[in-house]
């Protein structure tokens, strides 16, 4: 089974800095999806940005990028120029290919991050 | 994309006794998924819903407890029974697109006193 691991429970960066969130997964698959979703204290899942594995090119969106390293089954999260909007938990997630994709996402314990004005 | 819309929102309700959260999607999927996050944790997959047959409970949840609808393509029901203190969470509904994002229903918060 696959697994996702958020190996920091709290983060904190200054606003307009950069702080990275790191994740890291195990899976015996070649083939697979992983991201990157904000909950804010509404509770609503929102994406923040997605990988395909075959994709070499590392995913970016705005003032989110990551640094996917397939070799190493890293997938970390760098945002830079941070906002006081972006405080939230942050979850990695990862998503199986088989079943024509219908399968659920496998989940990270989330990381808490913190923007000081 | 695929907008649902999840209710109630929030309830507090008396141990003991049950409530039922429905998910709305505004197109066909083939399967929904249920999560629960408890307070400051991660999503625990409940079950997944696939029309026209039993749902598929991970292991620790059971059917009794969390009875779940899917009477057609579009809408899902999971319910919480008899409940205690502990069931005190976050419940989400999702729907995954082929190749894409997973969406979520904007979460039902149950407080049970």
């Amino acid at each position: 089974a696959q697994t996702v691991t958020q190996s920091q429970p709290e983060m904190s960066v200054q606003e307009a800095e950069t702080v990275t969130l790191s994740c890291t997964y195990d899976t015996s698959e070649s083939d697979y999806y992983l991201f990157w979703y904000k909950q804010p204290p509404s509770r609503q899942m929102i994406l923040v940005i997605r990988q395909e594995a075959y994709k070499q090119q590392n995913a970016t969106e705005n003032r989110f990028s990551v640094n996917f390293q397939k070799a190493a089954k890293s997938f970390s999260l760098k945002i830079s120029d941070s906002q006081l909007g972006d405080a939230a938990m942050y979850f990695c997630a990862y998503r199986s290919p088989r079943n024509s994709g219908n399968t659920p996402l496998v989940f990270g314990k989330g990381t808490r991050l913190s923007v000081i004005a | 994309s695929a907008v649902i819309s999840q209710k109630p929102s929030r309830d507090i309700c008396q141990r003991g006794t049950s409530l039922t959260i429905q998910c709305q999607v505004d197109s066909q999927v083939t399967m929904m998924f249920w999560y629960r996050q408890q307070p400051g944790q991660s999503l625990t997959l409940i079950a997944t819903a696939n029309q026209g047959s039993e749902a598929t409970y991970e292991s620790g949840f059971v059917i009794d407890k969390f009875p779940i609808s899917r009477p057609n393509l579009t809408f899902s029901t999971l319910t919480v029974s008899n409940m205690s203190p502990e069931d005190s969470s976050i419940y989400l509904c999702s729907v995954m697109r082929k190749g894409s994002e997973a969406f979520f229903g904007q979460g039902t918060r149950l407080t049970v006193v």
